[in-house]
């Protein structure tokens, strides 16, 4: 059993359009992230929820919108994709907010073409 | 704010040899301290983390001591094996914030 899974794993597209990543995590963590991964392996936050509830909002186009239906799941749509947006994305669960606990979800390979 | 800094890779070793990964800190109160390690088309794994000053953390032959009056949080290990090939990154949250803080990752490449 996949504890954070991700889909897709990879995502081919081209600039302009629309996209979702999709997030759910099985160790009944009240927490979740996305984070962006760069080609030179920076990581940076983006979102978290706790809860279903936003709790971290980085600095981030606005056209990337995470959605919680639920505390097991966090997807992340992004709208009018460029090609600066192409990265590994990586959704996360901890048990709370932090560090403490963290599972990584492999990850999303996005190309923007 | 808080920043970890840490040595820039890639570190490439033979077989057995000793590793040391630097990483040093600044941040507001006391920091909890973490390194991670993220193996080729994998996300990061927790490998070993430590939370007040002069604990070591230690795992799979890895270990790391917070030295708060050095700010540091190197990495290390007695002999390294081509397995251990990864990314490693520098953690920390500080001061009651949600947001975690990470270096910038060292690639190591361990030859047969």
């Amino acid at each position: 059993d996949t504890a954070v899974s991700q889909t897709p794993k990879y995502l081919v597209t081209q600039m302009g359009n629309d996209k979702s990543i999709k997030c759910e995590q099985n160790l009944g963590h009240d927490t979740m992230y996305w984070y962006k991964q760069d080609s030179k392996k920076f990581l940076k936050i983006m979102f978290s929820y706790n809860n279903k509830e936003l709790i971290i909002n980085e600095t981030v186009p606005n056209r990337f919108s995470p959605k919680s239906p639920d505390k097991a799941h966090l997807n992340l749509h992004i709208n009018s994709l460029e090609l600066g947006d192409s990265a590994v994305y990586f959704c996360a669960s901890s048990p709370e907010p932090g560090l403490y606990g963290y599972t990584f979800g492999s990850g999303t390979r996005l190309t923007v073409v | 704010g808080n920043s970890v800094t840490q040595m820039e890779g890639p570190v490439t070793l033979s077989e057995e040899a000793f590793l040391t990964i630097n990483c040093t800190y600044t941040a507001t109160g006391y920091p909890s301290l973490f390194w991670y390690v993220q193996y080729p088309g994998e996300g990061l794994q927790l490998l070993l983390k430590a939370t007040k000053a002069d604990d070591k953390g230690s795992n799979k032959g890895f270990e790391a001591t917070y030295r708060k009056e050095t700010t540091s949080f190197h990495l290390e290990k007695g002999s390294v094996q081509v397995s251990d090939s990864a990314v490693y990154f520098c953690a920390l949250v500080s001061g009651g914030s949600y947001i975690p803080t990470f270096g910038r990752g060292t690639s190591l490449i361990v030859h047969p």
